[in-house]
């Protein structure tokens, strides 16, 4: 079935670093979600993209929709260690309002000591 | 506002019990509901998805099951449980946006551990 494809799967980075990592997909999305997921936790939406080429931010994240529509990228500039924890793409497969939300499989993010 | 709230939040179970999960969603209607899966350390793995009452599609062949007997309440059960059934289970709901993209909304999970 569509699937989308996050890398990397894992990253080790220093305080302060910028981040970077992408979802894409051999299908058209309308919409571009990503989630963090904290330990223990429920993942929690922290940007929504709703149309190709946007570009939105949210303090020091950003992210892109992908003008092929097939694509995403999100960006955490000046890494903090809350940053930790695994971050999701997600989109709906379809356009009706009943379309069913797929994720990506995850990118973990951690603190290298 | 809309809020999702699942319970248990933690749950030890033996195999062969049964188990029975609850959510509910309150500030909206008809939302579309989905029971995940995860591992440890692992992606989110559909289990069901409902986009109304008595609507349940399964996506993965397994022991558990999904009904959803009000409009805002979705619930995951199984008669028997595995060991293999462990794990962190969330609930979640999106709604029906007109001329955007839907967006999910996440409960607070369930811990399983099945000994």
């Amino acid at each position: 079935g569509q699937q989308l494809n996050q890398s990397p799967q894992s990253m080790f980075i220093q305080e302060g670093e910028d981040v970077s990592m992408n979802c894409t997909s051999s299908s058209i999305f309308n919409t571009w979600l990503w989630y963090k997921q904290d330990p223990g936790e429920g993942p929690v939406l922290l940007i929504a993209l709703y149309k190709a080429g946007e570009l939105t931010s949210n303090g020091r994240l950003t992210a892109q929709f992908g003008i092929t529509r097939k694509d995403s990228f999100l960006n955490i500039s000046a890494s903090i260690p809350s940053d930790v924890g695994i971050y999701f793409c997600a989109g709906p497969l379809g356009y009706s309002s009943a379309s069913k939300i797929i994720f990506g499989s995850g990118t973990r993010l951690s603190i290298r000591p | 506002s809309q809020t999702i709230h699942q319970w248990p939040a933690t749950l030890v179970q033996p195999v062969g019990s049964p188990l029975s999960l609850e959510c509910t969603v309150e500030g909206t209607s008809n939302p579309n509901l989905y029971w995940y899966r995860q591992a440890a350390g692992r992606g989110l793995q559909l289990l069901f998805y409902s986009v109304g009452i008595g609507q349940i599609s399964s996506e993965v062949p397994q022991n558990l099951s999904a009904s959803r007997p009000q409009d805002r309440q979705f619930i995951l059960s199984s008669k028997k449980l595995l060991l293999s059934d462990s794990g962190f289970y969330l609930c979640a709901w999106s709604g029906h946006q007109q001329g955007r993209g839907n967006t999910i909304y996440f409960g607070e999970g369930s811990w399983l551990t099945v000994v």
